[in-house]
């Protein structure tokens, strides 16, 4: 069964650093999501990308994040300066979709667990 | 701000017992619903998904949707320890593209 993957599975670095996450999503899938899970919290909604454009961001995802599929199998998430308080489970999702409602649904890969020194 | 609300539990059955699992949002626009499962540090595993008024089964494990009502649950029979995980309730937001999470909660299957 296809899966989504991610690397990598643990990331330390230290604050004010650049860390790139990546992923890739299930061969047939068109729209991929970047969630962060913080220690003891729920799962919270980052950014969704389609066609090489951002569809939608959240309050968190300013202008320290970006993403970008640079070859067109992986999906990235930069973090530019990281701070201690990004430190969480980053999870990349992918969808198949044709915005069919009775359709959608988002797999999850297994995240990478930042840590900001 | 669209809310998904869970009680965080722990929710504790016997095995064999039938563990129910509720969930109310506040978008009344939403369409689409989901239940993942999560261990802890693991990601979220789909359960089901349930895009309708009314239940839908599939084996042990059936959602219930209440639009009128804004909630939405799932119901795991004859419960196993093996069952015993965070429970998360998910939301499409109007958008159709972020999932919008309830803290979950923790259901204990003891034997």
């Amino acid at each position: 069964e296809p899966e989504v993957t991610q690397t990598p599975s643990h990331q330390v670095t230290q604050m004010g650093q650049e860390v790139i996450l990546r992923c890739v999503p299930i061969s047939n899938h068109l729209y991929f999501y970047w969630y962060r899970q913080i220690l003891g919290q729920k799962v919270e909604f980052l950014v969704s990308f389609y066609n090489n454009e951002i569809s939608e961001k959240s309050e968190i995802f300013d202008d320290q994040f970006s993403v970008e599929r640079p070859d067109g199998s992986n999906f990235t998430l930069k973090i530019r300066s990281t701070k201690l308080e990004d430190s969480a489970m980053y999870f990349c999702a992918t969808e198949t979709s044709g915005r069919d409602v009775s359709t959608d649904t988002q797999y999850f890969g297994p995240g990478t667990r930042l840590t900001v020194l | 701000q669209k809310e998904v609300e869970q009680n965080s539990g722990p929710l504790s059955v016997p095995e064999g017992a039938i563990a129910s699992l509720n969930c109310t949002y506040s978008d009344r626009g939403s369409q689409s619903f989901f239940w993942y499962r999560q261990y802890s540090g693991k990601s979220p595993e789909l359960i089901m998904s349930i895009y309708s008024n009314g239940d839908k089964e599939d084996g042990r494990f059936t959602a219930q949707l209440n639009k009128a009502s804004q909630y939405v649950s799932l119901l795991i029979r004859d419960s196993q320890p093996s069952d015993s995980d965070t429970y998360l309730c998910a939301v499409y937001s109007n958008s159709g593209y972020a999932l919008n999470f309830g803290k979950g909660t923790s259901l204990l299957v003891t034997p």
